[in-house]
């Protein structure tokens, strides 16, 4: 069946540093995507979307890399922060486009993890 | 704006028992809501789809009557798990979908901490 948010289950990263979360997904026809975070005991937090007419968007310190061809995408955070440790969740909606029908469906998820 | 609220934050509740969550969106109207559950360090598993004024759409694998979903208006949708067990001990989260704006659009709660001793 349809898959996306193929993650890595962990990762640690030196404070200062860029981290780099990735996401795949099976679904050639998958046109948005989306990223969360969500911190320990919360729910997930928007912080970033993509349309697949795009390769590239960027945020406040957070980019995100679309790869159609390999089915790829990326979330780099720059100068990674201690507030930044969360689990980062790779989204895409499933289902009829515009419609009430369709919804998102998550990843795995990445536990990202920052080192002093 | 665009924020969703769930109450309670954590219950706690004997085994039998029956438990209800609510999920409400403060300033924006939704026809759509989304019931996900969450066991500890696992992603977010869809269980149902909420559509107001109408009956629940549930996801393969999840037992309508065991967890009642109720959207009586456009800014409340209530989950009853039904004869709670240990088992059903999970984070329960849901989202809420503008309807006003984009289809893909989703605005989450805080979650609620369910423990059945």
């Amino acid at each position: 069946g349809e898959s996306v948010g193929l993650h890595l289950p962990t990762l640690s990263v030196q404070e200062g540093d860029n981290s780099i979360i990735n996401c795949a997904y099976s679904n050639s026809a998958s046109d948005y995507f989306i990223w969360y975070k969500q911190e320990s005991g919360k729910g997930p937090q928007f912080i970033i979307d993509i349309r697949s007419n795009m390769d590239k968007r960027q945020g406040q310190r957070v980019t995100v890399l679309l790869n159609k061809t390999v089915k790829h995408l990326s979330l780099q955070i720059a100068a990674t922060q201690p507030g930044d440790s969360a689990v980062y969740f790779c989204a895409a909606p499933m289902g009829p486009r515009y419609s009430s029908a369709s919804k998102i469906i998550f990843g795995s998820g990445t536990r990202l993890s920052i080192r002093p | 704006g665009a924020v969703v609220s769930q109450h309670p934050s954590r219950v706690i509740c004997k085994s039998g028992t029956s438990v209800k969550i609510e999920c409400r969106s403060l300033d924006f109207q939704a026809t759509t809501m989304f019931w996900y559950r969450q066991f500890p360090k696992k992603s977010l598993m869809l269980m149902a789809t909420s559509n107001e004024g109408s009956k629940a759409t549930y996801e393969q694998g999840v037992e309508k009557d065991k967890f009642l979903i109720n959207h009586a208006s456009l800014t409340l949708s209530t989950l009853t798990v039904t004869s709670a067990h240990p088992e059903d001990s999970s984070f329960y989260i849901c989202s809420a979908r503008n309807s006003g704006r984009a289809y893909n659009e989703q605005f989450f709660g805080p979650g609620t901490r369910l423990t059945v001793l």
